[in-house]
């Protein structure tokens, strides 16, 4: 199965661009790349989705590399309310998301 | 619409108790999941139904059993309760299950559980 790596943690300043990585060099032709987010005391919640091309939405920008390997969630402009754990996750089959550890992103006011 | 909602929001058991864990949604979607999340972990599938009626396993399936008797109701249930079921279980929906396509997950604001 195709697997992802995400650093630990980040942190960043309110009202500056935040850049999540993602790598999952072993994902296959036809897996959507999917990054959920979770906040403190809640369920997680969709952010953004992509398969091939970099897609935008109203929450955040998902860059993925030619070769597809890896990908970088992009916050434009980070608010506090952006605080969470930022999951990257390739679908394990059909029917399931296999959830990893993610990324602990703390934004400093 | 309420979307995704679990009953109860906490809870504490005493080890060999039973309870049930109730997901609803009126969203009328086909798919539901249950997950349970350790402190400091990501989310681990334990069941999930695609229908009325079915029921599959997940990744971390025993101790636990479900019942899908209505469209709108996954239900999650411990026979027998044990401290390693300390965790907090949150239901997942997807309209169609292909989320292989990009379809998204709808989550609920999560059950705590504690055993003890």
């Amino acid at each position: 199965d195709a697997k992802t790596t995400q650093p630990n943690s980040m942190e960043s300043n309110e009202e500056e661009p935040v850049h999540l990585p993602c790598n999952h060099s072993t994902i296959s032709g036809t897996d959507y790349i999917h990054w959920y987010r979770q906040l403190p005391s809640q369920g997680p919640e969709y952010v953004i989705h992509g398969l091939t091309s970099n897609v935008n939405n109203r929450m955040a920008s998902l860059a993925i590399a030619e070769d597809r390997k890896s990908s970088t969630l992009i916050l434009h402009r980070a608010t506090l309310r952006d605080a969470a754990v930022y999951y990257c996750i390739l679908n394990q089959g059909a029917q399931k998301l296999v959830f990893g550890q993610g990324t602990r992103l703390t934004i400093n006011p | 619409n309420a979307g995704v909602t679990q009953t109860p929001k906490f809870r504490v058991l005493k080890t060999g108790q039973s309870m049930t864990l109730l997901c609803a949604q009126d969203m009328n979607h086909e798919y539901m999941y249950w997950y349970r999340q350790d402190p400091g972990m990501g989310l681990r599938l334990i069941h999930y139904s695609v229908g009325e009626g079915t029921t599959a396993k997940g990744e971390v399936p025993d101790g636990y059993n479900v019942s899908r008797l209505k469209k709108q109701n996954f239900l999650l249930g411990l026979e027998s309760a044990a401290p390693s079921q300390t965790s907090v279980y949150f239901c997942a929906t997807t309209p169609t299950g292909t989320v292989a396509l990009g379809e998204t997950q709808y989550f609920g604001p999560g059950t705590r559980l504690l055993v003890l």
